[in-house]
């Protein structure tokens, strides 16, 4: 198993460029989420997945869509990127949040290091 | 809405000295869960614990859970430079939409 497989590692991108983090994961998990990482201030709820075909804003959703189109992937999209979404995007997973009554563990990927110039 | 806050944001101390992360919850938690983010990588889940006033421990990592079940802590006894690493604590969301909200991290420092 591959477990949660984040493309790319770096990206560098302009100011109002657009551009999709991949995320794929191969544990039938139905659970799926993406965080970003700043000095400072933890891991912050971007998005998050509780199934196909569903999805919620978390703490910080602004700037970001994703989708859900199969249990695998869980791609995040910046429509405009700008400098204060420099960052370092996780992706993780777990089995199910709502039928374990959010008891599973998050499995994470190694994170996309993104900078906005 | 809801916020889980850790402290100290950074500690650095000498190997063989104890360490101590606390995580305070603004709402009652079902549970907590703990992870642990090693330089350059990502948060890896280390334990949770789900009942008021447990405690648990994984060789010279002891964790806690309040009795109130709104604050935890994690103390590691006799530190080694191998403990280095940034230490999360993460509560489920207010609502009942299985979203995990972590702490703002604890970063150790262990000087050998």
């Amino acid at each position: 198993n591959a477990g949660v497989t984040q493309t790319p590692k770096f990206q560098v991108l302009k100011t109002g460029q657009s551009m999709t983090l991949q995320c794929a994961q191969d544990m039938n998990h139905e659970y799926m989420s993406w965080y970003r990482q700043d000095p400072g201030m933890g891991l912050r709820l971007i998005h998050y997945s509780v199934g196909a075909g569903i999805t919620d804003q978390g703490e910080v959703p602004n700037g970001y869509n994703v989708s859900r189109s199969t249990t695998e992937d869980f791609p995040l999209r910046l429509l405009s990127a700008a400098p204060s979404q420099t960052s370092v995007y996780f992706c993780a997973s777990s089995y199910s949040r709502l039928r374990d009554r959010g008891n599973s563990p998050l499995h994470f990927g190694n994170g996309t290091r993104l900078t906005v110039t | 809405g809801q916020q889980v806050m850790q402290i100290p944001q950074y500690q650095h101390v000498q190997e063989g000295e104890d360490f101590t992360t606390y995580c305070n919850s603004s709402t009652t938690l079902s549970n907590i869960q703990w992870y642990k983010q090693r330089p350059g990588g990502h948060p890896v889940f280390l334990i949770q614990l789900v009942k008021s006033g447990e405690v648990k421990k994984q060789k010279r990592l002891t964790f806690q859970f309040g009795e109130a079940k709104k604050n935890s802590s994690l103390h590691i006894t006799a530190t080694q430079t191998t403990d280095v690493g940034t230490y999360f604590c993460a509560g489920p969301g207010s609502s009942n939409t299985g979203k995990l909200i972590f702490g703002q991290g604890t970063t150790l420092q262990v000087k050998p």
